[in-house]
């Protein structure tokens, strides 16, 4: 079973472009995780979606940034216009059930954004 | 949430066991217990999670005060591979997000 995949491993964009995000969950998991670590910080909580929902995005910035999560294919975690201070990892997680205490997190490899 | 407190860093020498404590005090009863640890440049990683039992897996065993207010996690032989940030996180039932502190620096001497 393979695990979470993430794509791109490594993505550089120029401030002001866009920067795309994929994540593909574990299979059989319909609950995806996305978090960031900012260089030399712990790992922040920014979005929680299910399959074509958003259950919560009590920790993705109020502009700039979107998620999705639709029936078919990967979760998208889009950022628009680029500042150096997107510059950070971002890891995306997936669980078989919603996020009772109980449960695990299956976490991906990350995407390291670097903005120039 | 629960706040937690661990130390900054620990050293172990390789293949000798390493308990690392992690105080909550403010846990609520129906909190879980998770330990995840992140190797260098690599996403988190689950490790074991309990609620009031001492647990064991393949990877560690989750030593559980009474009290619930503090927990350790053991590694019964630490390896060069087990250097990591180590994260204690109470979760509840109705918790979506794992909050990430400051965790505990492990390094493994050879």
């Amino acid at each position: 079973n393979a695990g979470v995949m993430q794509n791109p491993r490594h993505l550089v964009r120029r401030r002001g472009q866009e920067a795309r995000l994929r994540c593909s969950p574990m299979k059989g998991h319909s609950h995806v995780y996305w978090y960031r670590q900012l260089p030399e910080e712990g790992l922040k909580f920014m979005v929680y979606l299910q399959k074509e929902n958003i259950i919560d995005e009590s920790g993705m910035p109020k502009e700039r940034f979107s998620a999705e999560f639709p029936k078919e294919g990967p979760s998208i975690l889009r950022i628009q216009q680029v500042v150096r201070g997107d510059s950070a990892a971002y890891f995306c997680a997936s669980s078989p059930l919603g996020m009772a205490g109980y449960n695990e997190q299956f976490f991906g490899p990350g995407t390291r954004l670097t903005v120039l | 949430d629960a706040k937690t407190t661990q130390p900054n860093s620990m050293e172990s020498n390789e293949e000798e066991p390493v308990h690392l404590p992690c105080n909550h005090s403010t846990i609520s009863g129906t909190d879980y217990i998770h330990w995840y640890r992140q190797l260098p440049s690599q996403g988190p990683e689950y490790v074991i999670h309990g609620l009031t039992s001492n647990v064991n897996n393949r990877m560690a065993s989750l030593a559980i005060a009474e009290d619930r207010k503090s927990s350790t996690l053991i590694l019964h032989r630490a390896t060069l591979r087990d250097a990591a940030v180590y994260y204690c996180i109470p979760l509840g039932n109705a918790g979506n997000m794992l909050t990430f502190g400051g965790g505990t620096r492990l390094m493994v001497k050879p």
